[in-house]
C-alpha cells in the first residue's frame, strides 16, 4: 500500500485565488510527521510546512496552511492568495515514528503540479 | 556551509563506468538521506544514515549500488556498473532527529548514456 497518495496530478489556480492540494496518508505509527514540500522548475526542494500527529491545531506558515483530518488520515495543504511564482510541483511526505536511531525514512508522494494562471 | 552541498551537479557517465557521487550535509545534522527521483515522479528513498552507520538502506535497488559516511558528515554514493536506468537526479538531504524537517540539496543529475 501507498504510504502517501496525492490523487491530483495536476491543478490550475487563477492568481490570487485559493488552492487546495489534496494528500492522504497510510501509517499505523501514532507517531508521525507530515510534511508539504515545493519544487519548483529549477528543482530544488523547498519545506513548506510540518504537521505532528499530536498537534491539536492546524499548522500554518504565511499563505500555507495544512488542514489535517486525522481520523480521515488526510493532510491536505491550502495555498491562499496565489502567486504567479507558486506554479511548481508539490510533494506531501510523511515520517514515521520519533526515535531517531531507528529507520524513519521520509515517504513521498508522487506529487501534484500547480500552476497559476494571471 | 549554509545549506546542503551536492557535487557534480550534472554526470554523464557510459554504461558500465563506475560513478561516485558526493552529498556534504548542513553541519551538526546527524541524519542524511539519499534519494533518486525520475523525471515527473516523487523522491523515491535510496538509503538512510544515523552518524556513520546506514541505519535503513532497504531502499538501495540492487548491489551495484552502495553508499558511506566515514566520519558521520560526508556521505558518498556509489554506483558500480551503471545502467542507463540508473538516469535520475540523485537528491541529498540532512536532518535533525524528528520532527525536524528534510532539508535538500540541489541534486546530481546523473545521466548514463
Amino acid at each position: 500500500a501507498q504510504k502517501i497518495t496525492q490523487t491530483q496530478p495536476g491543478m490550475f489556480v487563477q492568481e490570487k485565488e485559493a488552492v487546495t492540494l489534496d494528500c492522504t496518508y497510510d501509517t499505523s505509527d501514532p507517531s508521525y510527521g507530515l510534511f508539504w514540500y515545493k519544487q519548483p522548475s529549477s528543482g530544488e526542494m523547498i519545506f513548506l510546512i510540518y504537521q505532528g500527529s499530536y498537534d491539536q491545531q492546524n499548522a500554518t506558515e504565511g499563505r500555507y496552511s495544512l488542514n489535517f483530518q486525522k481520523a480521515r488520515k488526510s493532510a491536505n495543504l491550502v495555498i491562499s492568495a496565489s502567486q504567479l511564482g507558486d506554479s511548481a510541483m508539490y510533494f506531501c511526505a510523511m515520517r514515521e515514528g520519533r526515535n531517531p536511531w531507528t529507520g524513519n525514512q521520509f515517504y513521498f508522494g508522487t506529487g501534484t503540479s500547480l500552476t497559476v494562471i494571471p | 556551509g549554509a545549506g546542503v552541498s551536492q557535487t557534480p551537479s550534472n554526470k554523464v557517465t557510459e554504461k558500465g563506468k563506475y560513478v561516485e557521487l558526493r552529498c556534504d550535509p548542513i553541519s551538526g545534522h546527524t541524519a542524511l538521506y539519499w534519494y533518486r527521483q525520475s523525471l515527473g515522479q516523487g523522491p523515491e528513498f535510496l538509503i538512510y544514515f544515523q552518524g556513520t552507520g546506514a541505519a535503513d538502506d532497504s531502499g538501495l535497488p540492487n548491489d551495484r549500488f552502495f553508499a558511506v559516511r566515514p566520519e558521520g558528515s560526508v556521505s558518498t554514493l556509489k554506483i558500480q556498473r551503471t545502467e542507463r536506468g540508473d538516469s535520475a537526479v540523485y537528491l541529498c538531504a540532512s536532518s535533525f532527529p524528528p520532527p525536524s524537517p528534510l532539508h535538500f540539496g540541489n541534486g546530481t543529475r546523473l545521466t548514463v548514456t
